[in-house]
């Protein structure tokens, strides 16, 4: 059982270039998420899809855009890159969304992404 | 918005002794609370999850208490051992959210 898993683990970038994370969960989990982690400021929610077929943005959603591609599957894409968007990338995923459902989130190994 | 704080952002501690992480969260109306470790470059792993109702939860050495009315939550670890060090996170999920809001962790180092 793999848990959550993201792909790549480290990217350096150009600035103005564009790339997608990858994230496959197998638990069967309804909910899936995008956080950032920066030094200093925590986890940030990006964007979030409480099930399939649903996206919606989180508290800095700003230059991404998201892709629930069925159950298993939530691809987060940087259109075209900056400074800014250097960070740590994580992919969790949960059995419910919508303030509902008692279950805790399970986490990926993280994504590094610099951006020159 | 919530907000959540942790202190202190840092902690040593001999092998062997008891030692308490702190959260505290501006917004009482949560659905539960969740403490996560964290490795260095490292992912999140999940260590305890308390719900509204709960007042303490355990894990072996671990033992994680919710006061939702005062807004905090306490992280024991008993008899620390230096494979113990990492960063601590915590993370509170409000009612109607979809959102975990984190803080920025308790850094511990476990000196043997």
């Amino acid at each position: 059982n793999a848990g959550v898993t993201q792909t790549p683990k480290f990217q350096v970038l150009k600035t103005g270039q564009s790339m997608t994370l990858q994230c496959a969960q197998d638990m069967n989990h309804n909910s899936m998420y995008w956080y950032r982690q920066d030094p200093g400021m925590g986890l940030r929610l990006i964007y979030y899809s409480a099930s399939e077929g649903t996206t919606d943005k989180g508290e800095v959603p700003n230059g991404y855009n998201v892709s629930r591609l069925n159950k298993r599957e939530f691809s987060l894409r940087l259109e075209s890159a900056a400074p800014s968007q250097t960070s740590v990338y994580f992919c969790a995923s949960s059995v419910r969304g919508g303030g509902r459902g008692t279950y805790g989130y399970t986490f990926g190994s993280g994504t590094r992404l610099t951006v020159v | 918005k919530q907000e959540v704080t942790q202190i202190p952002a840092a902690l040593s501690v001999p092998e062997g002794e008891n030692l308490v992480l702190n959260c505290s969260f501006t917004d009482s109306a949560i659905y539960n609370l969740q403490w996560f470790r964290q490795d260095p470059g490292k992912g999140l792993t999940s260590l305890l999850l308390i719900q509204s109702s709960q007042r303490e939860q355990t894990s072996g050495r671990l033992n994680a208490s919710l006061d939702k009315s005062s807004g905090r939550s306490t992280l024991y670890i008993a008899a620390s051992q230096p494979g113990d060090s990492a960063t601590y996170l915590c993370a509170v999920r409000d009612t109607g959210a979809n959102n975990l809001f984190f803080g920025t962790g308790t850094r511990l180092t476990v000196i043997p």
